[in-house]
């Protein structure tokens, strides 16, 4: 069965620190990863798109890797802000344009000011 | 990035009455679209995927006939709630591929309340 599990499910932290969320699966066969930040009520934002060819990905203060082979992607959030508070949900495409995507429980940060 | 619009944001509706939400890709066409439920504290799961101008494809244990899909154009398509129940309130996604790089895009929800 395809899984997908972030850890941890929670993160409170004080502004400006840096931290890394993780985000493991039980298939490496992917297609591809993507990050997304969802808001309370809100929608899904993509923040970074990994390609199952790529390592990883930057975007700003954001910077997510992937590793198929340990079957695990990693989001840095640098210098973090209040901001940045929301939960973060990691999903897995196994199936290209065909296919849907596997998502994990989240990260669900608070940056603390 | 491309937008997707998921309308409405919310609604309320009385319990036996039917919904009908919509998911509109902007800038893009979207021969195929995916319809997500989401639970208080939990992730997103797969409800149905809608291809357009065929049948949707319904996940196991989610009834077609209640949660009637129509993907009319490459650009709309349609979730109706029909016969809504108390236990049908959540929060409905839908989503779209932009098919050159298969990156997802998400609609901003639908939080359905039935009383």
């Amino acid at each position: 069965k395809q899984e997908v599990t972030q850890i941890p499910a929670a993160l409170s932290v004080p502004e400006g620190e840096n931290l890394v969320l993780n985000c493991s699966f039980t298939d490496s066969a992917i297609y591809n990863l993507q990050w997304f930040r969802q808001d309370p009520g809100k929608g899904l934002t993509s923040l970074l798109l990994i390609q199952s060819s790529q390592r990883e990905q930057t975007s700003g203060r954001l910077n997510a890797s992937l590793d198929k082979s340990s079957g695990r992607s990693t989001l840095y959030i640098a210098a973090s802000q209040p901001g940045d508070s929301a939960t973060y949900l990691c999903a897995v495409n196994y199936g290209g344009s065909q296919g849907n995507l596997i998502f994990g429980k989240g990260t669900k940060l608070s940056v603390k000011p | 990035g491309a937008v997707v619009s998921q309308h409405p944001s919310w609604v309320i509706c009385k319990s036996g009455t039917s919904v009908k939400i919509e998911c509109r890709s902007l800038d893009f066409q979207a021969t195929t679209m995916f319809w997500y439920r989401q639970f208080p504290k939990q992730s997103l799961m797969l409800m149905a995927t809608s291809n357009e101008g065929s049948k949707a494809t319904y996940e196991q244990g989610v009834e077609k006939d209640k949660f009637l899909i129509n993907h009319a154009s490459l650009t709309l398509s349609t979730l109706t709630v029909t016969s809504a129940h108390p236990e049908d309130s959540s929060f409905y996604i839908c989503s779209a591929w932009l098919v050159m790089n298969t990156e997802a895009f998400f609609g901003q929800g639908t939080r359905l309340t039935v009383v």
